[in-house]
């Protein structure tokens, strides 16, 4: 199983700055990571997939980067509705798609 | 844009079986170029993909090894849902649980139901 890490857990970032988010696979998944944006109550939401490819509506202050083994979502400057859970997947393996285990941007 | 409702008991004992639905408008599950998905999600491992069903020369399904054998993904071509069953369920099976539909063949989850808990407690 390919273990998805990322980190931190908790990202404290005050409206306007940029937030970045790191996540980890244990063994290479190529560019096929995705980013999904989740709050309270609610089901994820996709915003990146090919490493670096925006969903259909996902505003442009989103984006992805990075390939292999390394992968990271930047947010260039957090809006209110953007506090919230973010997960990264990995759909390079079938059928053994992983998921990793969040992280939290909250207000500082 | 795909919309996925969710419908299902919440409420279960240990043994018995999970029986959930995923209502599709905005597209078809027979649909070549999409797949249909269930994933849950839970405190204790997470996000957790369980299974998908799609159609290309004919009808395919994939499982997790966690919920192989006890698992079932079925469409409903004649009115347009996918159902999950699950065999012999125990509190490990606690977990709100969701339908998505997937990009094609590649594993992405562009639209998602609104999800269901279900609990499993003797």
């Amino acid at each position: 199983e390919i273990v998805m890490t990322q980190s931190p857990d908790t990202l404290s970032v005050s409206p306007g700055e940029r937030a970045t988010l790191s996540c980890r696979a244990t063994q290479s998944v190529s560019s096929n990571l995705a980013w999904y944006q989740q709050k309270p109550g609610q089901a994820p939401r996709l915003l990146i997939y090919d490493a670096s490819t925006r969903a259909t509506g996902i505003p442009a202050r989103f984006s992805g980067s990075g390939s292999g083994t390394e992968f990271t979502l930047t947010i260039s400057s957090l809006q209110s509705e953007d506090f919230a859970l973010y997960y990264c997947q990995q759909y390079n393996k079938w059928p053994a798609l992983t998921f990793g285990g969040g992280t939290k941007v909250e207000i500082k | 844009q795909v919309q996925l409702q969710q419908s299902g008991l919440g409420l279960l004992k240990p043994s018995q079986t999970l029986s959930l639905t995923c209502a599709i408008s905005g597209d078809s599950v027979s649909s070549i170029s999409s797949s249909w998905h269930w994933i849950r999600q839970s405190p204790s491992r997470g996000l957790e993909w369980l299974g998908r069903t799609y159609l290309r020369s004919k009808w395919y399904d994939d499982y997790a090894e966690s919920v192989k054998g006890r698992m079932t993904i079925n469409p409903e071509t004649a009115k347009n849902y996918f159902t999950l069953r699950l065999r012999s369920v125990t509190p490990e099976d606690t977990a709100v649980y969701f339908c998505a539909s997937g990009l094609g063949d590649s594993g992405v989850f562009d639209s998602w139901g609104q999800g269901t808990l279900v609990t499993v407690s003797s």
